[in-house]
């Protein structure tokens, strides 16, 4: 079985400053790892995902998460956070066929002005 | 708008009703998923169907609950026998299937469902 643990249920940081959100998973087979994000009042949508090759990715607005095979864990970093970065993010794995996604229970960052 | 839509958006019932919600998918997805999600919490996996084949069911799926995608295009979802434990938002998503999309699942905005 899969499972998810997301560290800090809510993180409030002051813009522009740095921010971790932690994420550990358990399991016993080879698996791809996902952070989504919910902005207020609107649905899930997908920040960043690992599958293979390079342990570091990122996206589009600035945020990055590495993998860590021996601490399984994927967290995620910002250097610099915006005000609208405020939202809830959820971390999640799914084995290898892709189809049964495991999510946390989301970090709620706050970005204080 | 080609996204995921889910109808109705809210719905209050009285424990002991039945409910049915119904998702439609992005069209070109062949992949469905059902998720539900209380407060506090992450979306939890109820079931999965690709085309019109449930293949994975989770044991949160009671037998009250039923989940179909008839031709494999939209999915509907009941709910029978309603119990207040069964207040959530229902959420709906859809992705295509293959390494190669990479398993990005589309969400819906979801049913929030109030059982009284």
């Amino acid at each position: 079985a899969q499972s998810v643990t997301q560290l800090d249920s809510q993180v409030p940081v002051f813009e522009e400053a740095p921010v971790e959100l932690r994420c550990n998973y358990s399991s016993s087979v080879s698996v791809y790892l996902f952070w989504y994000v919910q902005y207020p009042n609107q649905g899930l949508q997908l920040l960043l995902k690992y599958l293979s090759g390079s342990t570091l990715v990122e996206s589009i607005n600035g945020f990055e998460a590495e993998f860590n095979k021996s601490q399984t864990s994927f967290h995620l970093r910002k250097p610099s956070v915006h005000i609208s970065d405020t939202a809830e993010y959820f971390c999640a794995v799914s084995n290898t066929g892709g189809f049964k996604t495991i999510f946390g229970a989301g970090t709620r960052l706050f970005v204080k002005a | 708008d080609t996204g995921v839509s889910q109808n109705p958006r809210h719905k209050i019932t009285k424990r002991g009703q039945n409910v049915t919600f119904r998702c439609d998918p992005i069209s070109e997805h062949n992949r469905l998923y059902w998720y539900r999600q209380t407060l506090g919490q992450g979306p939890e996996f109820l079931t999965y169907f690709q085309n019109e084949a449930q293949l994975e069911k989770s044991r949160l799926l009671s037998d009250r609950f039923s989940a179909e995608r008839p031709k494999g295009s939209f999915s509907t979802l009941e709910i029978q026998r309603t119990e207040q434990g069964d207040s959530a938002m229902y959420l709906c998503a859809s992705s295509q299937g293959g390494r190669e999309h990479s398993f990005e699942q589309f969400f819906g905005p979801g049913t929030r469902l109030t059982v009284l």
